[in-house]
């Protein structure tokens, strides 16, 4: 059972917006998220609570408020569904995974 | 362009151990660490462990420790991950990963897929 706290699972239609949580961030700690495919490695979108790496799309944006870290998907599209993980660290370990969440496109 | 490239698929038998390579090229590796992760069917990734830069540094998450040893081979640009006395929950694929910015890790090997039964 991991120390961040991520909805098992998110929907929502084309075009619309959706919102993952992550609970459990510590009030000093930087946040990435990672997106994964079936069978794929994961690929950080997110990192350093709300900057994209380059490439990635500037659907994904990246928030944190008091112990909580979100990661908004803007115009949903059908290559969006994935699994998506929030990473924080904590006093020992540097990247603690969330349980992740599935984001289905309906 | 950095890519992480890992050795195949490996079978072992309850309390053998397991050695996965990872290839590094497209960067120089001076100030980025290489973790690991592994991640069991149908399970989040776990963090397990990192080396830092300069070759010495390392910890690993507390139920690694005992039996997770990480290694570079400089010469040859190859981190290596040995977990021994495995068990059925070791089953999982293993990645490695290079430290990038804030703690984020990028990019990703392929994966090594390690099963573990008797």
């Amino acid at each position: 059972q991991s120390a961040l706290t991520q909805p098992a699972s998110v929907s929502g239609s084309p075009g619309q917006s959706i919102t993952i949580s992550c609970t459990g961030i510590s009030s000093d700690s930087s946040v990435s998220w990672y997106q994964q495919y079936p069978g794929r490695a994961p690929k950080v979108i997110i990192y350093n609570i709300s900057d994209r790496p380059s490439g990635i799309s500037n659907r994904f944006s990246g928030s944190k408020s008091g112990n909580t870290a979100s990661l908004t998907i803007s115009a949903l599209q059908g290559e969006d569904e994935a699994n998506y993980y929030c990473t924080s660290s904590t006093g020992t370990i540097p990247v603690v995974f969330g349980g992740g969440t599935k984001v289905t496109v309906l | 362009q950095a890519q992480l490239v890992q050795s195949g698929t490996e079978v072992r038998r309850p309390g053998a151990a397991v050695k996965v390579s990872c290839k590094i090229s497209g960067y120089t590796r001076t100030a980025q660490g290489i973790a690991w992760v592994r991640q069991a069917p149908g399970q989040g990734p776990e963090w397990m462990g990192r080396m830092g830069a300069d070759n010495r540094n390392t910890n690993s998450a507390p139920k690694f420790q005992g039996r997770l040893t990480l290694t570079i081979d400089s010469f040859t640009r190859t981190a290596y991950m040995e977990l021994r006395s495995l068990t059925s929950d070791d089953t999982a694929r293993y990645f490695c990963a290079r430290e990038w910015r804030q703690n984020s890790l990028d990019p990703w090997g392929q994966g090594s897929l390690v099963t573990v039964s008797s």
